[in-house]
């Protein structure tokens, strides 16, 4: 167990819906991450958090996708407007302070856009 | 472009053998080399990691050997089981993006009975 819990688990979509993703890390995580992983292919940064604050964004965010942090405990992605090229797996990560390099991964959230 | 390049894409080896998948990175900033384990539907699990000052290190039955030099590192599966078989990365990074990673395509290892 990582300590970092992604819901829901999958997701199918009609194309043009928006969709919401939570993340839960445990609360001792001051770094959260949003990756993004197609089939056949390795994790794609999307995204970090610093306690609330998001510190960066990835080319890949474009203005369709929103993350959040409030008062740096969970975390949501969402996404407006889904399209078909949005079908991935959304991976939520987390890191403890101290612990420099090390993200613990949660199991990830499906997203199918038909 | 991608940074990291992994192979072979995927590889059967039998019980007891060994798994030795290749990454090749281009930035000679990255400064952090973990392996990731993944299961099919679930998320990445840390291997194993290794910093530049270091040309090998050893888990149990993981290895990772660094070639600084070359800008190329491996993981050895050493007597492979069949709870092996899962989907490997590599991932880089410097010290000044923590938890940004660079990952590669990925590797299937498959180990048969």
């Amino acid at each position: 167990d990582t300590g970092v819990s992604q819901n829901p688990r999958h997701k199918i979509t009609k194309r043009g819906q928006n969709v919401t993703f939570r993340c839960d890390p445990i609360s001792e995580h001051n770094r959260l991450y949003w990756y993004r992983q197609t089939l056949g292919q390795g994790p794609e940064f999307l995204t970090y958090f610093q306690n609330e604050a998001q510190l960066e964004k990835s080319r890949l965010l474009s203005d369709r996708f929103s993350a959040e942090r409030p008062k740096g405990s969970f975390s949501t992605l969402e996404i407006q407007r889904t399209e078909q090229g949005d079908s991935a797996m959304y991976l939520c990560a987390a890191s403890l302070p101290g612990s420099g390099n090390t993200i613990y991964f949660g199991e990830g959230s499906w997203l199918t856009v038909v | 472009q991608q940074q990291v390049k992994q192979s072979p894409q995927s590889l059967i080896v039998q019980k007891g053998g060994i798994s030795i998948i290749n990454c090749a990175y281009e930035n000679t900033a990255f400064d952090y080399f973990p392996w990731y384990q993944q299961f099919p539907g679930k998320g990445p699990a840390l291997l194993i990691a290794i910093r530049p000052d270091v040309s090998e290190k050893k888990e149990g039955r993981f290895t990772i050997s660094f070639n600084k030099s070359a800008k190329q590192f491996s993981l050895h599966i050493m007597d492979s089981q069949p709870g092996d078989s899962a989907t490997y990365f590599c991932a880089a990074s410097k010290s000044d993006s923590w938890g940004k990673f660079q990952f590669g395509a990925g590797t299937q290892v498959v180990v048969t009975p």
